[in-house]
């Protein structure tokens, strides 16, 4: 089965600054992989995904992940924190012959200060 | 984008008491919807694949017995929990899949906030 790893439990930056969310899957063959975001009391939202071509991946809300196989990882990005920004943000991974069974993160907790 | 609704938001039960919660599509139908249980501080695990009008699918160790889903229409998908136990407390979200020529998505609901006393 597969394994994701969120490095932090919580990342706290500054209004402004960058926002850098890590994401490790365990899978030997590259797996589809997401990120979403959850607002307090809201279901969570896709952000952005990598399914096949280009590894760079831009989603929503100006937020990107870079696919790297040879790390296995799928970290997100922002350039410039905003505090709406403020919310919990899961990675996942679904396998390419079973894509709707979804592998979670444990999740990462985003704190903007202004 | 396409909504997913859950009731209720939060729910407290006596041990022993069964609880059902609802998984609603609002603005589209779903033929599969996905039921996951999060614990503090852990990831969502997937618990069954629910299909409208055939039996659920559940993933290895999760009871069949013991999480009842019933699938009966497009747009409404439930979780019995039976027989609730103080162990059985935690975050239910249930998601939605819509297929489309750009690839399948999933859309979750807020969640469902178990306690069992």
């Amino acid at each position: 089965a597969q394994s994701v790893t969120q490095l932090g439990s919580h990342v706290s930056v500054s209004e402004g600054a960058l926002v850098l969310l890590r994401c490790n899957y365990s899978s030997s063959v590259p797996p589809y992989l997401f990120w979403y975001v959850q607002y307090p009391n809201q279901g969570l939202q896709l952000l952005l995904k990598y399914t096949t071509g280009a590894t760079l991946v831009k989603g929503i809300n100006g937020f990107e992940a870079e696919f790297k196989k040879s790390e296995t990882s799928f970290h997100l990005t922002k350039p410039s924190a905003h505090m709406s920004d403020a919310a919990e943000y899961f990675c996942a991974v679904s396998e390419k012959d079973n894509f709707n069974k979804f592998y979670f993160g444990s999740g990462t907790k985003l704190n903007v200060k202004p | 984008g396409a909504v997913v609704s859950q009731h209720p938001s939060w729910v407290i039960c006596k041990s022993g008491t069964s609880v059902k919660i609802e998984c609603r599509s609002l603005d589209f139908q779903a033929t599969t919807m996905f039921w996951y249980r999060q614990f503090p501080k852990q990831s969502l695990m997937l618990m069954a694949t629910s299909n409208e009008g055939s039996k659920a699918t559940y993933e290895q160790g999760v009871e069949k017995d013991k999480f009842l889903i019933n699938h009966a229409s497009l747009t409404l998908s439930t979780l019995t929990v039976t027989s609730a136990h103080p162990e059985d407390s935690s975050f239910y979200i249930c998601s939605a899949l819509i297929a489309s020529f750009v690839g399948d998505e999933q859309f979750f609901g807020p969640g469902t906030r178990l306690t069992v006393l």
